[in-house]
């Protein structure tokens, strides 16, 4: 069954980069989009942008070019996005996620989470 | 860009009770409209996918109409499990997501 597996929380100085992993299994990783998702408390969800693992492909939400950049590993089947020049405004909770396969719609599939904590 | 706007931005029902959301769009987004439930710690789950597609193991309780611009999501009978947030999202250009719902029982 697909699954995607997010690395762990992270805390981070303000300033710093941050790269967080997203693992997928049970299915084939290049031929799917993941996409990403920022969370932070009272700020509802917002999309940050999706990769084609296979091409490289990615298309990102206006507000987070500069501060998001997305790669992925075939040999691993691992997708990753680097956030950069973090601030506290970028303290929150990061999903990736997986269109699904019956009824192609998006976000069918979610990982765990990763929690971004900025703070000196 | 498209804009999403959710109201209520919380509520208060009662257990048994028939609860909407609705969600308008900043342009017609062509029934490409799903919703969402979120509960705490957790990752969100879609419940609608297509402004009135039940995914597969949601309960029937949960219903989604609409059209262009206007959207809703109905729980015809609420139940104790169904606190949570809910978001919808428009995913006919990008993706866009509502600011939330949430949903407490009174």
């Amino acid at each position: 069954q697909v699954q995607l597996q997010q690395s762990g929380a992270e805390l981070m100085k303000p300033g710093a980069s941050v790269k967080i992993s997203c693992k997928a299994t049970g299915y084939t990783f290049s031929s799917y989009w993941i996409e990403w998702v920022k969370q932070r408390p009272g700020h509802g969800l917002e999309w940050i942008g999706e990769i084609l693992p296979g091409s490289g492909s990615t298309n990102y939400n206006e507000k987070f070019k500069g501060k998001a950049t997305f790669t992925a590993d075939t040999s691993s089947n691992t997708a990753y996005m680097q956030l950069s020049s973090l601030t506290s405004e970028d303290s929150a909770v990061y999903y990736c996620a997986r269109r699904g396969d019956y009824g192609n719609y998006p976000f069918a599939y979610w990982g765990q989470g990763t929690l971004v904590t900025v703070s000196a | 860009d498209i804009k999403m706007t959710q109201s209520p931005s919380s509520m208060y029902a009662s257990l048994g009770e028939r609860v909407t959301i609705t969600c308008k769009a900043s342009q017609d987004i062509n029934s490409y409209l799903s919703w969402f439930q979120q509960k705490p710690g957790k990752s969100p789950k879609t419940l609608i996918y297509r402004a009135n597609r039940l995914v597969d193991g949601v309960p029937s309780r949960f219903s989604g109409s609409g059209s262009g611009q206007d959207y809703s999501l109905t729980i015809s009978s609420l139940e104790y499990e169904d606190m949570g947030i809910y978001y919808c999202l428009q995913y006919d250009e990008f993706r866009t997501f509502g600011g939330g719902t949430k949903l407490e029982i009174k």
